[in-house]
């Protein structure tokens, strides 16, 4: 089944303590990106990524970093997660090879609460 | 930066009537895609239909369908006979390359 799978789904952690969201999809899909989802603002880019070991800052970078290092993943790290950074997160990947559609196909997100 | 706005923060239907839901964007650009997206409560993110913005003519997707005006940056959910399993965050999108961007949603509420 074609899919993109975050881990974890859930997670309670404290300021400060470094974690990390993993993100796989299985599509063989070039492009992948993170978003997050808060009340009122919708779903805003935080990074993306066009292919291997290219990655580039969306709209909303700071406190975040991430890798791609194969093609399936693309992990979302927060060095010293922060309480501004309490909210819903989306990895997504999208074809840019072949019959392109533009539709982005979404993982079922990661509710990140941090105290 | 292109913006993507969705006026209506909350919109109710009675089962099996028609609801519009709106949305407008900015954008200098001629060509792009369109879409909208459903997150029910399990959140996750559902594609509901797409528009190419080269495409003169409305998307359908059975019943629900758009209404795509490109000068006037506009990009319309029609959902008719709007059943109970409808009810959910609707989120109008606009993509053009490495650039995506949201409206902030509109929640509707099927009112049996």
């Amino acid at each position: 089944e074609a899919q993109v799978t975050q881990n974890p789904r859930y997670l309670i952690t404290v300021t400060g303590k470094k974690l990390t969201v993993t993100c796989s999809q299985n599509m063989n899909h070039e492009y992948m990106s993170w978003y997050r989802q808060d009340p009122g603002l919708g779903l805003r880019q935080i990074y993306y990524s066009m292919n291997v070991e290219v990655t580039d800052k969306g709209d909303v970078p700071e406190g975040y970093k991430v890798s791609r290092k194969e093609k399936r993943n693309f992990p979302l790290i927060l060095e010293s997660p922060s309480p501004n950074q309490t909210s819903l997160y989306f990895c997504a990947s999208c074809n840019q090879q072949g019959p392109i559609t533009g539709e982005l196909f979404f993982g079922e997100g990661s509710r990140l609460t941090v105290l | 930066a292109q913006t993507v706005t969705q006026s209506q923060p909350e919109m109710s239907v009675q089962e099996a009537e028609t609801v519009t839901l709106s949305c407008t964007y900015d954008t200098s650009e001629s060509d792009y895609y369109l879409f909208w997206y459903k997150q029910p409560p399990s959140r996750q993110m559902i594609l509901v239909i797409r528009q190419e913005a080269y495409k003169q003519q409305n998307a359908t997707e059975n019943r629900f369908s758009v209404n795509f005006q490109k000068a006037a940056k506009s990009f319309s959910l029609k959902i008719s006979d709007s059943q109970l399993g409808d009810a959910a965050m609707y989120f109008c999108a606009y993509r053009r390359g490495n650039d995506m961007r949201f409206g902030a949603g509109t929640r509707l509420t099927v009112k049996p």
